[in-house]
């Protein structure tokens, strides 16, 4: 079957640097997503991987490895606003997204 | 970036009675229109998706005849939660994606309280 893993929930201390892992296992890839969604709001699209390596964007950073199925994001520089779910989703080969269950970030002061 | 709106936020309805909600792509074209399910503290269930002018493909263990999808334009899809019952009362979100674009564009979702 279809699975993506990732840690249920993180807690960070604001200004501080978090990694959120997602593992993954499905038919085939077509790229890899991370959303953040924060509570009672539906999804914003955070960066797209199809390629290894790393992806930066802003405070915001994805690192994708095909061949080990992984991929993180990293957030630096917290701040009390990135406490939301942030979900890792994957295009099959079917084009369809596969949705991990996402991670709750909780920042702390 | 793309804009996705949804109509209404949020709706409350007695049971038995149906729901409607529309999905707006407002500045590009929607070519797939995806209706996704979300209970608390749960992630984004897919229920179905759509193409613009053809029947919508349901997820295993989705009632289509109890959540219709109508995809009749390249700019709105409409799911309406027919019968409606408490267990129905759910987070609805609807993405859109345009032809050959890589992401979906999610609408900011309705809430469905069912009495």
């Amino acid at each position: 079957g279809q699975n993506i893993d990732q840690p249920t929930e993180m807690t960070a201390t604001e200004g501080a640097i978090v990694q959120i892992n997602c593992t993954y296992q499905t038919s085939g890839f077509n790229g890899l997503f991370w959303y953040q969604q924060h509570a009672g709001e539906a999804p914003t699209f955070l960066s797209y991987n199809v390629l290894d390596g790393l992806e930066e964007k802003g405070r915001f950073s994805s690192f994708l490895s095909r061949s080990k199925g992984y991929s993180y994001l990293l957030l630096k520089e917290l701040q009390m606003k990135d406490s939301a779910s942030y979900l890792c989703a994957v295009k099959d080969s079917n084009y369809q997204l596969i949705w991990g269950a996402g991670t709750k970030l909780i920042i702390k002061p | 970036g793309a804009v996705v709106s949804q109509h209404p936020s949020r709706v409350i309805c007695k049971s038995g009675t149906s729901v409607k909600i529309e999905c707006r792509s407002l500045d590009f074209q929607a070519t797939t229109m995806f209706w996704y399910r979300q209970f608390p503290k749960q992630s984004l269930m897919l229920m179905a998706t759509s193409n613009e002018g053809s029947k919508a493909t349901y997820e295993q263990g989705v009632e289509k005849d109890k959540f219709l999808i109508n995809h009749a334009s390249l700019t709105l899809s409409t799911l309406t939660v027919t019968s409606a019952h408490p267990e129905d009362s759910s987070f609805y979100i609807c993405s859109a994606r345009g032809a050959r674009e890589v992401e979906q564009y999610f609408g900011p979702g309705t809430r469905l309280t069912v009495t």
